[in-house]
């Protein structure tokens, strides 16, 4: 079975500093991996993903994460935080298998919910 | 397209009564998946199907709840009898067969049963 832990429920930043967001995931093989954000009241939008290409990604609004294997991590970081990144942000984890129905067959993590401020 | 059509976007029912949430898929997905958010529980995968077919309904909380894909355009959850521990945001997604595609996510139902 796999798992997604994601260190730190709240993250609280000032508005231009580092954003990092931390994701850990047990998996017997190395899977796909995905960060979510979700908007109050809103679904989720795909930020980036991850799946056995090049282990940095990067994705929408400037976000990025690295794939790193030998710490089972999939930490979503971003240069400068805006105030428009505050949200609800969600790694999640599906097997490697072919076939895009693995894509959304997803097991999230518990949340990080992202406060900038001014 | 318009993406992922939930409807509908709240629903307030009393405790016993039938509830049915609605989904329309992008058009060309191939499979659709019903979610359930909760501060308790998180985002959890009830049952998805691929090509109108329920592969996996182990998420599936309790028999008061089903779902159906009649068409590959529409697809239902349906709880009967709803419970107070049943509110909850259920959110649909739709996906292709795609390798370099995701999943697309609804806005999701928020549902109060009191």
């Amino acid at each position: 079975a796999q798992s997604v832990t994601q260190l730190g429920s709240h993250v609280s930043v000032s508005e231009g500093a580092l954003v990092l967001l931390r994701c850990n995931y047990s998996s017997s093989v190395p899977p796909y991996l995905f960060w979510y954000v979700q908007y109050p009241n809103q679904g989720l939008q795909l930020l980036l993903k991850y799946t056995s290409a090049a282990t940095l990604v990067k994705g929408i609004n400037g976000f990025e994460a690295e794939f790193k294997k030998s710490e089972t991590s999939f930490h979503l970081t971003k240069p400068s935080a805006h105030m428009s990144d505050a949200a609800e942000y969600f790694c999640a984890v599906t097997p490697p298998f072919a076939g895009g129905t693995s894509y959304g067959k997803l097991t999230f993590g518990q949340g990080t919910i992202l406060t900038v401020h001014p | 397209d318009a993406g992922v059509i939930q409807s509908p976007r709240h629903e307030v029912t009393e405790m016993g009564q039938e509830v049915t949430l609605r989904c329309k898929p992008i058009s060309g997905h191939n499979s659709l998946f019903w979610y359930r958010q909760t501060m308790m529980r998180g985002l959890e995968l009830l049952i998805y199907f691929n090509n109108n077919v329920p592969i996996d309904d182990s998420g599936m909380p309790e028999d008061r709840f089903s779902a159906k894909m009649p068409n590959a355009s529409f697809s239902t959850l349906k709880i009967q009898p709803s419970e107070p521990r049943d509110s909850a945001v259920y959110f649909c997604a739709s996906s292709s067969f795609d390798p370099n595609t995701e999943a697309f996510f609804g806005q999701g139902t928020r549902l109060t049963v009191v």
